[in-house]
């Protein structure tokens, strides 16, 4: 009940195409769900979360859809960059800060230019 | 700007010598994480605290101890490293909701 599944594994998409990433929970305690940007030799990067209250939320060219009946959501990333290659994590935790972040495997994104 | 701070980006160590990584955050954050993280194993907590002097183990604290004496401070211990402990080590902070990751220590044992 507590894992968050991520897919794919990894995912290559050519400039300016649309990427999607998937990831699917099981926990319907589950309130908070951040996804996580983490290139080479760093550490990884919030890069947008979402409240189950919505089923969407954009920032620039991401987005998070949300579908709770389905326990699923997902990142979209529009007009892909070759810079946005990247490794990126979802993740999922009940309210609060002292619950930990249960996060998904993880999907290394290649766009190629 | 929010910050964690880990004391090393790389870090060369042998068998059997005692290691120690310090995180420190400057958001006045009362829980306090540390992961490692493989290739194709993605992110393992380690140990986490929530409060000072307080820990919990996380999934795979054997081989690890912590301490956390003050709240902006947040250290990992390896008694007796090993080389299957070589990894990225990532300490993490995080206030109501946003949790906020460090550089990251990529740690060699030889």
């Amino acid at each position: 009940q507590q894992q968050v599944k991520q897919s794919p594994q990894s995912l290559i998409v050519q400039k300016g195409g649309i990427s999607i990433i998937n990831c699917a929970y099981e926990n319907t305690a589950f309130d908070y769900f951040p996804w996580y940007q983490q290139f080479p030799g760093k550490g990884p990067a919030l890069l947008i979360a979402i409240r189950p209250d919505v089923s969407e939320k954009k920032e620039g060219r991401f987005t998070i859809s949300f579908n709770k009946s389905a326990k699923q959501f997902s990142l979209h990333i529009m007009d892909s960059q070759p810079g946005d290659s990247a490794t990126y994590f979802c993740a999922a935790s009940k309210k609060g800060g002292s619950e930990k972040l249960v996060f998904g495997k993880g999907t290394k994104l290649t766009v190629n230019p | 700007d929010v910050k964690v701070t880990q004391s090393s980006r790389y870090l060369v160590k042998r068998t059997g010598e005692k290691v120690f990584l310090e995180c420190v955050q400057d958001m006045d954050h009362e829980n306090m994480f540390w992961y490692r993280q493989d290739p194709g194993l993605g992110l393992r907590l380690i140990y986490f605290s929530y409060d000072v002097k307080m820990k919990e183990k996380g999934d795979i604290p054997e081989g690890y101890s912590v301490s956390r004496e003050k709240k902006e401070r947040f250290s990992l211990i390896l008694e007796s490293a090993s080389t299957n402990q070589t990894s990225m080590y990532l300490c993490a902070s995080r206030g109501y909701n946003e949790q906020f990751f460090g550089p990251g220590t990529r740690l060699t044992v030889l």
